[in-house]
């Protein structure tokens, strides 16, 4: 079983659209969570770190669910410019020792017109 | 912006030739970190850095030496290249903000080994 498990893409959305990405991880005593966003044959980057109360971000809104284990991604309204891949991502050590991160392999968005 | 570079951008060779790349960033953080991505697989950690001199494997590392002299490089090496090892290669530096931790990519290697 994978450490981190994401939907399985492509997500083939209209403009205006809301989509939601779930994401499983295994270890339970995973630290922190976050949410990257990869351009096609670019660095990943931070979209939002993932917080036990739930967040919000404009149009992006994260949830975490430590019982089940579970992470979740809403993006709301898609824009053509939220076409990208969005990796579900976990830190399996506290915040002041540094990062072990545990990649989701990702899952793919494309928005149309 | 992380102040994060890394070059070559673009790199090929061929097997059994050593390569190295380089990972420079300016903004004086203490941990730094080399990473592959491959398709079906995601980023995978290859090695990390906690201090200048301070290294560890990651889950990938076989193949693959860093150094680490300086606080602002981080040399991931090759020692005799593989045609497995062709991959694309990010290197990350790492934040606390407050209570929270954030990492932050540079732009990438693209190693084609041949």
């Amino acid at each position: 079983r994978k450490e981190v498990e994401q939907d399985p893409g492509p997500f083939n959305v209209p403009e205006g659209a809301t989509v939601a990405f779930n994401c499983t991880y295994s270890n339970s005593a995973s630290q922190s969570f976050f949410w990257y966003r990869q351009d096609c044959r670019k660095e990943p980057k931070l979209l939002m770190s993932v917080y036990s109360s739930g967040n919000e971000d404009g149009r992006f809104t994260a949830q975490l669910n430590r019982a089940s284990q579970y992470i979740s991604l809403l993006i709301r309204d898609s824009k053509l410019s939220d076409s990208a891949t969005y990796l579900c991502v976990v830190n399996l050590v506290p915040y002041n020792q540094g990062g072990k991160l545990i990649f989701g392999q990702g899952t793919e968005l494309s928005v149309k017109p | 912006d992380a102040g994060i570079t890394q070059s070559p951008r673009h790199k090929v060779t061929e097997t059994g030739t050593p390569v190295t790349l380089r990972c420079h960033q300016t903004e004086n953080h203490r941990y730094m970190y080399w990473y592959r991505q491959d398709p079906g697989h995601g980023l995978r950690l290859i090695h990390y850095s906690y201090g200048v001199k301070d290294t560890d494997k990651g889950e990938v590392s076989d193949g693959y030496s860093v150094s680490r002299s300086k606080t602002e490089d981080f040399l991931l090496t090759l020692e005799s290249a593989t045609s497995s090892q062709t991959s694309v290669y990010f290197c990350a530096i790492s934040e606390v903000q407050g209570l929270s931790y954030e990492q932050y990519f540079g732009p990438g290697t693209r190693l084609t080994v041949t």
